[in-house]
């Protein structure tokens, strides 16, 4: 049952471009949705967050967008850079507390 | 910054062997978790733990797994008979609240190798 989905296995951006990864839900009850950010060998690290109850959310370099009538929300990184490339998992939480993650997406800035 | 402490990094044990995965979470936190997360896969949610009890666990968590806090600052995951399928990175997390804007924080993991 996979209530998180992430369809992009990899993408590959040239330094300094915008990244947009992308993430699919299917239960309108998740009240946040994160993005963490992993290197190999070691855990994963929180990036930003959204309520449910908005459709955007800003910190530097990356926003958020939440589109909830398509289950949809999507991760932009402007300008990419080289230190971020990495695996980016979007999770939400269930009803119970727990973080559902998606499958992740590793992402490769190239110089 | 607080962080979520992990040992060992790396575990090598026999296949049906015991394994202890040791980890502190952050002082302050009231929730704690275990993930895992077999190579190339998603990470995968094993159990949650409140209040000194589990609040939920996953069909992985069977009757091999078991987690306790046996003082204030220790939180154990033990796999009784290890199977090679239990090869995995093994991740720690703790947060302050059930839900909330911050998630959880992750440990740097153990790497667990059964052979």
């Amino acid at each position: 049952d996979q209530q998180v989905k992430q369809n992009s296995p990899s993408l590959s951006v040239q330094e300094g471009r915008i990244s947009i990864l992308n993430c699919d839900y299917t239960n309108s009850m998740f009240d946040y949705f994160l993005w963490y950010k992993k290197y190999p060998a070691e855990g994963p690290t929180f990036l930003i967050s959204i309520s449910s109850i908005k459709d955007k959310n800003e910190d530097g370099r990356f926003t958020v967008f939440l589109n909830k009538s398509a289950k949809h929300l999507s991760l932009h990184i402007v300008p990419s850079q080289p230190g971020d490339s990495a695996v980016y998992f979007c999770a939400a939480y269930n009803q119970g507390g727990k973080l559902i993650f998606g499958q992740g997406t590793e992402l490769s800035v190239k110089p | 910054e607080p962080e979520v402490t992990q040992t060992p990094s790396h575990q090598v044990t026999q296949m049906g062997q015991e394994v202890i995965l040791r980890c502190v979470p952050i002082s302050n936190h009231l929730y704690f978790y275990w993930y895992r997360q077999i190579l190339g896969q998603k990470v995968e949610f094993l159990v949650s733990f409140y209040n000194n009890e589990i609040s939920e666990k996953s069909e992985i968590f069977d009757d091999q797994f078991s987690v306790e806090r046996p003082d204030g600052s220790n939180f154990t995951l033990k796999i009784r008979s290890t199977k090679l399928e239990d090869s995995a990175m093994y991740f720690c997390a703790s947060s302050e609240t059930r839900t909330g804007p911050w998630g959880y924080t992750f440990g740097s993991g153990t790497r667990l190798t059964v052979v």
